[in-house]
């Protein structure tokens, strides 16, 4: 069975203060990792996929990058407005579905 | 940007009754999935729909509940006989096609049963 776990489960940083998020995955036949970010009572909204070991990918102040068992999704000098969840996820080889972590609960601080 | 938009926003119902939720998916995707969301917790999958029948569906989604694409715009989320456990976010999610394709989600539904 497909399993994705995400640490820490919260993290607090200054305005500034860089920082990584993890994504541990166990899943057979990867198609792809996703990270979503989600506001207090939205819908996860897409952030990137990745699709093989080695892979990067960068937007403003995000970039996430992939192992054959993790995925990082690092945090530039964040600003408050980065403040969300963010949601990993896997899929893999014979299903449809997506397989959520729990999510890291990000906060920064002005 | 073309998005995936849900109906409604929020609904509360009693307990037993039947509720709907509605979804209408990117219009040029061709998989259609619905996913919860209990509070506090990780984001299931409950469904997975393509070609106008199901393809895949979680232990979640029991004989409650069905999904249909009545027509060439819309997918909807029965729950023939609502629990006090489905209170739940609902989410719609389509994606252009299913092997590593995106997916993309609405905003959401939230279903509070009394």
């Amino acid at each position: 069975e497909d399993q994705v776990t995400q640490s820490p489960e919260a993290l607090r940083l200054q305005e500034g203060e860089s920082s990584s998020l993890n994504c541990s995955y166990t899943v057979s036949g990867l198609r792809g990792l996703f990270w979503y970010r989600q506001d207090p009572g939205k819908g996860p909204e897409f952030l990137f996929t990745l699709y093989s070991a080695g892979e990067e990918k960068e937007k403003e102040r995000l970039k996430a990058t992939l192992t054959k068992k993790e995925s990082f999704l690092h945090i530039t000098a964040p600003k408050p407005e980065d403040s969300a969840t963010y949601l990993c996820a896997a899929k893999g080889r014979g299903n449809e579905k997506l397989t959520f972590g729990t999510g890291t609960r990000l906060t920064i601080i002005p | 940007e073309p998005e995936v938009t849900q109906t409604p926003s929020h609904q509360v119902t009693q307990m037993g009754q039947e509720v709907i939720l509605r979804c209408v998916p990117i219009s040029n995707h061709l998989y259609f999935y619905w996913y919860r969301q209990i509070l506090g917790q990780k984001v299931e999958f409950l469904v997975s729909f393509y070609n106008n029948e199901i393809s895949e569906k979680s232990e979640i989604f029991d004989d409650q509940f069905s999904v249909e694409r009545p027509d060439g715009s819309n997918f909807t989320l029965k729950i023939r006989s609502t629990k006090l456990e489905d209170s739940a976010m609902y989410f719609c999610a389509s994606s252009v096609e299913n092997s590593g394709n995106t997916i993309y989600f609405g905003e959401g539904s939230w279903l509070t049963v009394v």
